[in-house]
């Protein structure tokens, strides 16, 4: 079955550090670029970052540069997002999704990160 | 870069036709084609419903069809179904190769 799934979610104190992990399966992980993207609560979808298929080009959403690093290991068929110095603001579901030809067509089911003390 | 702009919320009864509107820029809706549209149902992650300003992926019904005139892009939903009530969301890629979603539109089906 072509699925993503994310985890490493959870309870993170303001300051702190996650690191989000995004296990694909069903599909050549290795020719896709990945994004990943964050729904606050009650609120709408914000893109937050992009990587190449080969890890060699990283983009990032204003909101999160300096921050937050997108990464991949191909070889695990897994895609990263670490996640420093922590917001209130960054209290999202975070899903990852797969690119094809600059549309987003197949998300994971996301998990949720709280930043709360 | 600001969100895309769409109404927070629209209404139809089923069988009617619906449209939503996404209002960007000239550095975004207005500025290629890489328009996309996505549903999303409470508490679910979200599926591509249009692509390319007017592109179904396979699997999708032909009731939803999608346009661009300048800075706008419209997704339109016709003969309107109980399962269509969903959030809705337009995204575009950008001139600083980044992307941005739309606020999201509640359609109601009533």
């Amino acid at each position: 079955e072509v699925q993503l799934v994310e985890s490493g979610g959870g309870l993170v104190q303001p300051g702190g550090s996650l690191r989000l992990s995004c296990a694909a399966s069903g599909f050549t992980f290795s020719d896709y670029w990945m994004h990943w993207v964050r729904q606050a609560p009650g609120k709408g979808l914000v893109w937050v970052a992009r990587i190449y298929s080969d890890g060699s080009s990283t983009i990032y959403a204003d909101s999160v540069k300096g921050r937050f690093t997108i990464s991949r290991d191909n070889a695990k068929n897994t895609l990263y997002l670490q996640m420093n110095s922590l917001r209130a603001e960054d209290t999202a579901v975070y899903y990852c999704a797969r690119d094809s030809h600059y549309r987003q067509d197949l998300w994971g089911q996301g998990t949720l990160v709280t930043v709360s003390s | 870069q600001s969100a895309l702009t769409q109404p927070a919320s629209v209404s139809g009864s089923p069988g009617q036709s619906i449209t939503i509107s996404c209002t960007g820029t000239s550095s975004d809706v207005g500025g290629n084609y890489y328009v996309s549209w996505y549903q999303q149902h409470p508490g679910k992650a979200p599926k591509l419903i249009i692509y390319d300003v007017s592109n179904r992926p396979s699997g999708v019904s032909n009731r939803f069809s999608g346009s661009k005139s300048g800075n706008t892009a419209s997704l339109t939903i016709s003969g309107l179904q109980a399962e269509d009530e969903a959030d809705y969301y337009c995204s575009s890629y950008t001139s600083s190769s980044t992307w941005v979603f739309g606020g999201g539109t509640k359609l109601t089906v009533l």
